[in-house]
Formats: structure tokens, C-alpha cells, sequence
């Protein structure tokens, strides 16, 4: 299987400013035939299920705020707020979709600092 | 919009049998594979399995393979998931989440979760 670890496992951020979250697999989702990533970025807000935000490491879900974005490829890579809302207090979750059985991170709870 | 709606949840008792469903609205199921995927109370995510549009591939996570079986009928938009010898750990909120059309491995919804609760 495949194992995914997000840093930091919790984060706290001033209202406007960036917040950086990382997620490293244990063997590459770059899927060489279509030159994609298959890893996908899902925020859950409290007493909420899960929302799609990122897919393929870097297109944004329809109706997500530009100020989401994914990047990296392989096994590293990161999903950056630039300029955090408080709407987005949540906790954030990495999953890769290469193979099954598909994985999830441990999540990030963020915060407003 | 996607609607996907989980019925079925409840107390049971170790070793006994519970069967989920979700009813899809929205969207043509038919042509969506589609996904159970489950958290426990305050922990993280953890996928179940996943069925193909037409029922003909399925997956499982190696700790509920030979126990839980998921199924679907596209006749009545209705998608299961049949759990025998449950475990205390089992114990999750179990959601139905649906396959992008794009790639079927990638959940692109998610239902509002039905609680299993596994204790004597």
C-alpha cells in the first residue's frame, strides 16, 4: 500500500496570510503514460464530509477560490492557501489515487492564528 | 446538483450484520463508479471500496476482505454496502462518495455520512 504522511499535523496562520501544507508518498502516483499525478487535495470543515479542492496535484475543483493551489509531482508535494479566510478553517487530507487501495494523509487541522 | 444520500446506520453488536444504502440523485449513476469510504470518530480517512459503473470490477480495503461486500443497482440509483462480522472497528461514519467520470479512482462528491456504531 501505498502510505502518504502530511506535515505539519497541525498549523496556525494569521488571517491573510499563506499557509503551506505537505505531502510526501512512500513510492511515486506520477503515472508515466499520462504524465499525471494522481493525488488529490479534500478539505473537511467541522460536522462536514469532505470537499474535492485539488486533483491531478494541481487543477482546482469548479467553484474553489483561486487562492487554493496544488503543486509538485512524484512522491512530494504541497497544497498553499495564499492568503487564508477564516471560512477556511478546516482540516485538510492528501490521497492518492494511483492504485487501490487508495490512501489518505493523516490531515492537517489549520487554524486561525 | 449530486445528491448522495446514506440510509442503514445504527448500533449493532460485534459479529452481526448491517447493510448500508445510498441513493443517488443528480447525475447519471449508471456511468459513475462509485465508493465507500469511512472515518472514525475523530480520526481520519480511511477508503473502503469501490465498484465500477457497471458492477463488474470491485475493490476492498484488506480489513474488511470477506466481510463486507458492496454492490449497486443502476436500475433504482442505489448503491450498498453489505458488512457481516462486524468489529468494534469498524465503528465509523460510512460515506458514499462518488467516481469522477474523468478517472474513476478519483472521489469528485461525497454524502453526508451514515454512523455505524459496532459495541455490545
Amino acid at each position: 500500500d501505498i502510505v502518504m504522511t502530511q506535515s505539519p499535523d497541525s498549523l496556525a496562520v494569521s488571517l491573510g496570510e499563506r499557509a503551506t501544507i505537505n505531502c510526501k508518498s512512500s513510492q511515486s502516483v506520477l503515472h508515466r503514460s499520462s504524465d499525471k499525478n494522481y493525488l488529490a487535495w479534500f478539505q473537511q470543515k467541522p460536522g462536514q464530509p469532505p470537499k474535492l479542492l485539488i486533483y491531478w496535484a494541481s487543477t482546482r475543483e469548479s467553484g474553489v477560490p483561486d487562492r487554493f493551489s496544488g503543486s509538485g509531482s512524484g512522491t512530494d508535494f504541497t497544497l498553499t492557501i495564499s492568503s487564508l479566510q477564516a471560512e477556511d478553517v478546516a482540516v485538510f487530507y492528501c490521497q492518492q489515487y494511483y492504485s487501490t487501495p487508495q490512501t489518505f494523509g493523516q490531515g492537517t487541522r489549520l487554524e486561525i492564528k | 446538483q449530486v445528491q448522495l444520500v446514506e440510509s442503514g446506520g445504527g448500533v449493532v453488536q460485534p459479529g452481526r450484520s448491517l447493510r448500508l444504502s445510498c441513493a443517488a440523485s443528480g447525475f447519471t449513476f449508471s456511468s459513475h463508479a462509485m465508493h465507500w469510504v469511512r472515518q472514525a470518530p475523530g480520526k481520519g480517512l480511511e477508503w473502503v471500496a469501490v465498484m465500477s459503473y457497471d458492477g463488474t470490477n470491485k475493490d476492498y480495503v484488506d480489513s474488511v476482505k470477506g466481510r463486507f461486500t458492496i454492490s449497486r443497482d443502476n436500475s433504482k440509483n442505489t448503491l450498498f454496502l453489505q458488512m457481516n462480522s462486524l468489529r468494534v472497528e469498524d465503528t465509523a461514519v460510512y460515506y458514499c462518495t462518488r467516481g469522477c467520470s474523468l478517472e474513476w479512482l478519483l472521489i469528485d462528491s461525497w454524502g453526508q455520512g451514515a454512523l455505524v456504531t459496532v459495541s455490545s
